[in-house]
């Protein structure tokens, strides 16, 4: 079955430590997402992926990175320059590449990350 | 630009029916809905199109006025699994992401 993958389902993190979350799509998607959920908040974009090897600032990419070495795998770094990282972090990806306003995102089981 | 969702929340009695709105201070393109249960992915409802074009899913219906910048989500005859937070993401040009509201928290009670 295709879809999209995300571990681990919870993070726990230092202080002072960068962790890295990972997403894995088979459905051949060209773009990507990170989204960051908070209380009340909604769904908030932190970077996005249109092609291998590029990659775009989302709304809050502050404290976060990203690299986009394959097609199928688009993994987010949460860095210790990340003052408030406890959320709950969706992946997402699209089909094509543009994305395009009739294109629907499909989403990733989440991982929650926690700060010790 | 985030839009605007209302009601924040709803509770409902199974059999009842629930209208959730989705305003955008800018024109739209389109507009999505998701639903979301808690501590699980938002999955995907409905797409609606500028235009008049509709996708998605066949229990659940919406409407567009781009005059009004407007969406709304219509839930009939409500069930136990609608339950959970429903979020409209707009596109409004420039770029195709959707910009996602803060979401409606349905509930659902027998």
């Amino acid at each position: 079955d295709g879809g999209i993958t995300q571990s681990p389902k919870y993070l726990f993190r230092k202080e002072g430590q960068n962790v890295t979350l990972s997403c894995e799509q088979n459905l051949n998607h060209d773009a990507m997402y990170w989204y960051r959920q908070d209380p009340g908040q909604g769904l908030r974009l932190i970077y996005y992926s249109q092609i291998v090897n590029d990659f775009q600032k989302g709304d809050i990419a502050e404290g976060y990175s990203v690299s986009r070495e394959k097609k199928e795998s688009f993994p987010l770094t949460v860095t210790s320059a990340q003052k408030n990282p406890t959320a709950f972090y969706l992946c997402a990806s699209s089909r094509e590449r543009a994305g395009g306003p009739r294109e629907t995102q499909y989403f990733g089981p989440g991982t929650r990350l926690l700060v010790l | 630009q985030q839009p605007v969702q209302s009601p924040q929340a709803v509770i409902l009695r199974e059999g009842e029916d629930a209208v959730i709105n989705c305003s955008s201070s800018k024109a739209l393109y389109s507009v999505h809905w998701y639903r979301q249960k808690h501590g699980e992915a938002p999955v995907f409802l409905m797409i609606l199109l500028k235009g008049g074009e509709q996708k998605g899913h066949d229990k659940i219906s919406a409407s567009f006025n781009e005059k009004k910048q407007q969406s709304s989500l219509y839930l009939t005859a409500s069930q136990l699994s609608y339950s959970g937070t429903y979020f409209c993401g707009t596109v409004t040009g420039g770029s195709y992401i959707p910009t996602f509201g803060r979401g409606t928290s349905l509930i659902v009670h027998p």
